[in-house]
């Protein structure tokens, strides 16, 4: 079975740090790996994905993510935070198989960035 | 390009009374489609996904059922509502089968009293 997780419940970080939220993944055979970030009461955005290739992934809002085969891991990270960073974010997981194309998603980690 | 809409937006519903919740797409088609639940603003459960018109899989037992009469319409339905139903319901579609990222809609918050 799929499953992702998420081991932080909240990240603390000050405006201008480098950022880190942490995520582990298990599935069967090669996995699909993405982050989303979701605001306050709306849907949540894609921000960046792993399909195959270079293990650092780049996506939106600056972020990028990097892939660790042998630690099933997928950190999504930052260079320099921003308060308008500050949202709920999520690791998903899809196996490569998986005809569904469902994603299971992380419980979330909230990342506040303070002035 | 893809837009989801969800509707309502929001509703508050007494325990025991029906429930509809409308997922709508354009600009893609044949698409699959999931619905999700959000509960306290955390972690998203999926509930329904659905490959083509009429095909509908569970993922979860519960008083809640899915159903898809059109290629782009999804709707989430309850004969009884429970206080357990309360959430953040999120429609999602498959843009891209073959990396399989979803885009989500806006969402529709059900308080249930």
């Amino acid at each position: 079975a799929q499953s992702v997780a998420q081991p932080e419940d909240q990240v603390n970080v000050a405006e201008g740090n480098p950022l880190t939220v942490k995520c582990t993944y298990s599935v069967s055979g090669n996995p699909y790996l993405f982050w989303y970030v979701q605001y306050p009461n709306r849907g949540l955005q894609f921000l960046l994905k792993y399909i195959t290739g270079d293990n650092l992934v780049k996506g939106s809002y600056g972020f990028e993510a990097e892939f660790n085969k042998s630690q099933t891991s997928f950190h999504l990270k930052k260079p320099s935070a921003l308060v308008s960073d500050s949202a709920l974010y999520f690791c998903a997981v899809r196996g490569l198989m998986d005809s569904s194309y469902k994603l299971i998603f992380g419980s979330g980690t909230r990342l506040l960035v303070r002035p | 390009s893809q837009t989801i809409h969800q509707w309502p937006a929001t509703l508050v519903q007494p325990v025991g009374s029906p429930l509809s919740l409308e997922c709508t797409v354009e600009g893609t088609s044949n698409p699959n489609l999931y619905w999700y639940r959000q509960a306290a603003g955390r972690g998203l459960q999926l509930l329904f996904y659905s490959v083509g018109i009429g095909q509908i899989s569970s993922e979860v037992p519960q008083n809640l059922s899915a159903s898809r009469p059109q290629d782009r319409q999804f709707i989430l339905s309850s004969k009884k509502l429970l206080l357990s139903d309360s959430g953040f319901y999120l429609c999602a579609l498959s843009g891209h089968r073959n990396t399989g990222e979803l885009f989500f809609g806006e969402g529709s918050r059900l308080t249930v009293l």
